[in-house]
Parts: structure tokens; C-alpha cells; sequence
């Protein structure tokens, strides 16, 4: 059984661009989650999609927003980036969250010059 | 809101027992869980309890959960150089969001 996929794994954005990330959840979880990991501010919780819906938000600005398709897909897109956007984004999926396993993808490393 | 403490570091010899300290504020956690983190990586799911349990076991691993301290453990027995990681607990709050200890850096001595 496929594993949650995360694309792309690395990149690098300058100032004031925008970047999308890919989630592709595990087959059968409908749930998809996003986090951020930076060395000061550790994992925080970004949002959360259900059978395409936002169930849940983070303390995000609101350059940070995602969607999640009818396949269960998930992207999120940072606009107007900033240099303290750098930070590994992952995403997390469930096939019934908040209850049991949430299973994680090896994140996307974005670094804003 | 929840709050998840956690120390940052703990050293252990190999073939010790390593103990994993965790205490959290939200009594209304459901699940409380353990991830492991190597270099690199992403997050890989350890173990999970439920709120209604006080011990659950899976293999090397024993998790503790103290309810009336808002304490939680995990015992890695055992402890293999493979072990060493940033050992990760989390906590779901009353709004269905996970929060997160700052991690503990496991260190394996020979």
C-alpha cells in the first residue's frame, strides 16, 4: 500500500513568488492535513481538508490556503512569499481523523531567498 | 488551549532502556500520540493511545499514560543505534487539532 506522497520534495522560491505544494493521500483516507516544521516555531497545524472541505484552520495568514480535490488530492499555495516561509511542509492523511492513525508524507522543503 | 511539554534531549547506552517524557495541558485529548522523526525524514507514526487506556505495548515499545498528571511516557526497550531520532508527542485538541511537543533528540552511546 502506497504511502503518502508529497511533491515536490525540494524547492527554492525568492521573495514575493507563490509556490504550490502536492499531497496525494494514501488510498481509501479522506482526510488530509497540512503542517509546518520550523527550527523556532517546531510543527504547527496549517489546515485540514474532508471530502473537500475545510474542516479546520490554523493561526495562518491568509497567504497560506489550500484545496483537496474529489481524488482526495490535496495541494496548498503560499502566496507573496516571505523569508519566514522557509520550513518543511508536511502533509498528513486519515481515513477517519480525529480518531486513529494519521500517517505522514517526507515533506516539502521550501526555502525563500 | 492544549500545550505539549516535552525536554529537548535525553542520552542513553545502547541496549538501555530509553524513557520519553511528555505532559500535556487538555485533559479532552482523545489521542495521544508518539511520531519518530530521523534527519531528513518526514514523520513516522510510533504508537497512539486512547484517552480510556493506561498502557499499551507493541513490541519494544511501551506507552504510559498517566490521565490524573497529564503525564505520558514512551519506553523504548532495549535501545538500538537505529534508535536515535527526534522522538515527537502530540496531543488533539478540543478543535480537532494536533499539538505538538518541541521533540526529544534521543542520543545512543556505545
Amino acid at each position: 500500500k502506497a504511502g503518502v506522497t508529497q511533491t515536490p520534495r525540494y524547492l527554492i522560491k525568492t521573495r514575493g513568488q507563490q509556490v504550490t505544494l502536492s499531497c496525494s493521500p494514501i488510498s481509501g483516507h479522506r482526510s488530509v492535513s497540512w503542517y509546518q516544521q520550523t527550527p523556532g516555531q517546531g510543527l504547527q497545524f496549517l489546515f485540514e481538508y474532508f471530502s473537500e472541505t475545510q474542516r479546520n484552520k490554523g493561526n495562518f495568514p491568509g497567504r497560506f490556503s489550500g484545496r483537496q480535490f474529489s481524488n482526495s488530492r490535496s495541494e496548498m499555495n503560499v502566496s507573496t512569499l516571505e523569508l519566514g516561509d522557509s520550513a518543511l511542509y508536511l502533509c498528513a492523511s486519515s481515513f477517519d481523523w480525529p480518531t486513529g492513525e494519521l500517517f505522514f508524507g517526507e515533506g516539502s522543503r521550501l526555502t525563500v531567498l | 488551549g492544549e500545550d505539549v511539554e516535552q525536554s529537548l534531549f535525553l542520552s542513553v547506552r545502547e541496549g538501555d532502556s530509553s524513557v520519553i517524557n511528555c505532559t500535556y495541558t487538555d485533559s479532552s485529548s482523545t489521542y495521544l500520540y508518539w511520531y519518530k522523526q530521523e534527519p531528513g525524514a518526514g514523520l513516522q507514526l510510533l504508537t497512539y493511545i486512547f484517552s480510556n487506556m493506561d498502557m499499551k505495548q507493541d513490541q519494544r515499545l511501551t506507552v504510559l499514560l498517566n490521565k490524573k498528571d497529564k503525564h505520558l511516557s514512551l519506553r523504548i526497550a532495549d535501545t538500538q543505534t537505529g534508535d536515535s531520532a527526534i522522538y515527537f508527542c502530540a496531543g488533539v485538541d478540543s478543535n480537532y487539532q494536533l499539538i505538538w511537543g518541541a521533540g526529544t533528540k534521543l542520543i545512543i552511546k556505545p
